[in-house]
């Protein structure tokens, strides 16, 4: 089976604009979840889908969204990016019902 | 509040002695608790979790409620051991969201 992909690899933004990451779960897994992780602050939880449905959410301003499409994929959207936001960000899949996530190798964000 | 404490960011042994990875919690309820392991160039992946109280890799971990301990050991440690282990928290009711304590990274020295 394949594993959780995540693309793009790495990105370079500026300041001021947005970007969309885009994360595929394991086959046959309906729950995603995004981690951001910076040295400071280490791996901080963002929000979970689940069947296209957000179910849970972090303590994350309204600039990071999400949204779950029907074959499960998810992507998520930073708006009016700041240099702050510059991280790894991370998407699990997990089974529903077997609370183990499945990590991605992640999206590394630089934002100059 | 929710929160997971790893006390040591880094943890030095040689080769064949003991280790034990601190990990402390602070949740109302009853959690789930988790170790997950990045070895270097790999991606985050799951060691163990508390209700499965297995021993993977040689590592096990008990869930300690009064002291709200998870502590990560291992009798003999190995080089191939050293990597960034994360200890982690899921509320029973909160799959899909995990709090993550700051990591420690082991350093298993020939």
């Amino acid at each position: 089976k394949a594993g959780v992909t995540q693309t793009p690899r790495y990105l370079i933004k500026t300041r001021g604009q947005q970007v969309t990451l885009s994360c595929s779960p394991i086959s046959g897994h309906r729950s995603v979840s995004w981690y951001q992780q910076t040295p400071g602050q280490g791996l901080q939880f963002l929000f979970e889908y689940f069947s296209e449905t957000q179910r849970n959410k972090g303590n994350f301003p309204g600039r990071f969204s999400g949204r779950q499409f029907s074959n499960s994929r998810s992507e998520m959207n930073v708006s009016t990016l700041e240099l702050g936001d510059s991280a790894l960000y991370l998407c699990a899949s997990s089974l529903e019902g077997l609370n183990i996530q499945y990590f991605g190798a992640g999206t590394r964000l630089s934002v100059l | 509040a929710q929160r997971v404490t790893q006390p040591e960011k880094l943890l030095s042994v040689f080769k064949g002695a003991p280790v034990e990875l601190k990990c402390n919690y602070s949740y109302s309820g009853s959690p789930e608790l988790f170790w997950y392991v990045q070895y270097s160039r790999q991606r985050l992946q799951l060691l163990l979790r508390h209700i499965s109280r297995e021993s993977i890799k040689g590592f096990t971990a008990d869930l300690n409620k009064g002291e709200t301990s998870f502590h990560l050991k291992k009798p003999f440690a190995q080089e191939e051991d050293s990597a960034m282990y994360y200890c982690a928290l899921s509320g029973s009711s909160n799959t899909g969201k995990l709090i993550f304590g700051q990591g420690t990274t082991l350093q298993v020295k020939p």
